[in-house]
């Protein structure tokens, strides 16, 4: 049972340039998050799925896209890379119940240069 | 506005002593409160939670406290292991946000041998 797999775990952008982060869960979760975590600080919400075609912003959702076409899959997408999206990513599901802990992936360390 | 609040950035105990890990939170719609633990290069994971209709729950050697009118919880963990040296988000969610979990910026644990 692999849980949530992100790829690339590490990669290096220039200034403009474009790429999607991946994530994929096995566990048959409805809900797909994508959060950032900046250094010293917490995880801040960027975009959540709460199944297949659906999608909404969480706080932080300026420059980047998702799509969830599939209940595994839940692509982030960057367009125009700029040094403020230099973070650690983490890809997360959960059951929808209030008491389901997310479960988390382990991160794709992104710097744009 | 940071709703979740972990004012202690790094706490450092002995092996064998208890740790407390403290969080405040200021959204009163918060009724599930979860504390994740966080090694380096890795994802969040899952520790223990409570729930807004209780004021303690217990899990091995750790046990979380939740007092609702002062919008306050803590984490204790006994005996402290030097392998619980990570680092301890607080995160908390109300039911009518899609589950969405909104988090503290962490506590660095260090249990010195």
């Amino acid at each position: 049972n692999a849980g949530v797999t992100q790829t690339p775990k590490f990669r290096i952008l220039k200034i403009g340039q474009s790429m999607t982060l991946q994530c994929t869960q096995d566990m048959n979760h409805n809900y797909m998050y994508w959060y950032r975590q900046d250094p010293g600080m917490g995880l801040k919400l960027i975009y959540y799925s709460v199944g297949a075609g659906i999608t909404d912003k969480g706080e932080v959702p300026n420059g980047y896209n998702v799509s969830r076409s599939t209940t595994e899959d839940f692509p982030l997408r960057l367009e125009l890379a700029a040094p403020s999206q230099t973070s650690v990513y983490f890809c997360a599901s959960s059951y929808m119940e209030l008491e389901a802990p997310l479960h988390f992936g382990n991160g794709t360390r992104l710097t744009v240069t | 506005d940071q709703q979740v609040k972990q004012n202690s950035p790094s706490l450092s105990v002995q092996e064998g002593r208890i740790s407390i890990l403290n969080c405040d939170y200021t959204n009163s719609m918060f009724d599930y409160f979860l504390w994740y633990k966080k090694y380096p290069a890795e994802g969040p994971t899952f520790l223990i939670s409570i729930s807004s209709i209780k004021d303690k729950n217990e899990d091995g050697r750790f046990t979380v406290f939740l007092n609702k009118s002062a919008k306050h919880l803590s984490l204790h963990i006994v005996p402290s292991q030097p392998g619980d040296s990570a680092v301890y988000f607080c995160a908390a969610r109300s039911g009518g946000s899609n589950y969405k979990l909104t988090f503290g910026k962490g506590t660095l644990l260090t249990v010195n041998p």
